[in-house]
């Protein structure tokens, strides 16, 4: 089971100004038909989660493009351009190169100064 | 537009069954990759399995592979999710998501379905 490891834990950004989180596994994500399956999901509060970002790199449809995927490998990043106070929330990133299981981290969780 | 949408709350006691619905409006949904997922009060996110109904069999994280069955009713656009043998710790928010790419991309997400178990 590929173990994804989420950093910081939470994240306390002033509205305006950049945030990043890293997410790491434990194994390539890199699948044998070249593409690498990492997602970013954000759950709001009392809501369920949303996709933001697909296969590292690709927003989902509406997304703002404040939201950016980076990484390979094992190694993987969201960045916010510019935090916005409907950011709040836990962002999960989650692996399905190597399944069953799918396997999320733990979170990372954004609040608003 | 798709839509996902859960059946309501649920109390059982240990060792009893619960069984999940998620009612697919909207797309196709025989190619409509399905998966459970649930999240215990305060905690992340744990995929349980998924389905894709025009393969007809559920394929189970190994955690839950002797408790959980994965069914879809193509007739009702209906996929359900039944887990037995509840324990205390299957107290969880379990929402259905899923979307007609791949596996691991849940486009769309039911509202959340909140199963309780207590003595």
């Amino acid at each position: 089971e590929i173990v994804m490891t989420q950093t910081p834990l939470s994240l306390s950004v002033t509205p305006g100004q950049p945030a990043s989180m890293s997410c790491k596994s434990s194994q390539s994500l890199l699948h044998s038909d070249g593409k690498t399956y990492l997602y970013w999901y954000l759950q709001k509060p009392g809501q369920p989660p949303q996709l933001l970002i697909y296969e590292v790199s690709n927003r989902f449809s509406g997304v703002p493009d404040r939201f950016s995927g980076s990484g390979s490998g094992t190694d993987f990043t969201l960045r916010i351009s510019r935090v916005e106070a409907e950011d709040v929330g836990v962002y999960y990133c989650m692996q399905a190169t190597q399944l069953p299981p799918i396997t999320f981290g733990l979170g990372t969780r954004l609040e608003i100064k | 537009q798709v839509q996902l949408v859960q059946s309501g709350a649920e109390v059982r006691k240990p060792g009893s069954s619960v069984k999940v619905s998620c009612k697919v409006s909207g797309g196709s949904f025989s190619s409509f990759g399905i998966s459970w997922i649930r999240q215990a009060p305060g905690q992340g996110l744990e995929w349980m399995g998924w389905i894709i109904p025009i393969f007809g069999r559920g394929n189970y994280a190994q955690n839950f592979q002797d408790r959980v069955t994965i069914v879809a009713d193509d007739s009702r656009r209906t996929a359900y999710m039944e887990l037995s043998n509840l324990r205390f710790e299957d107290t969880a928010v379990y929402y259905c998501a899923g979307g007609n790419e791949e596996v691991g991309r849940f486009d769309f997400w039911g509202q959340g379905t909140r199963v309780t178990v207590s003595s």
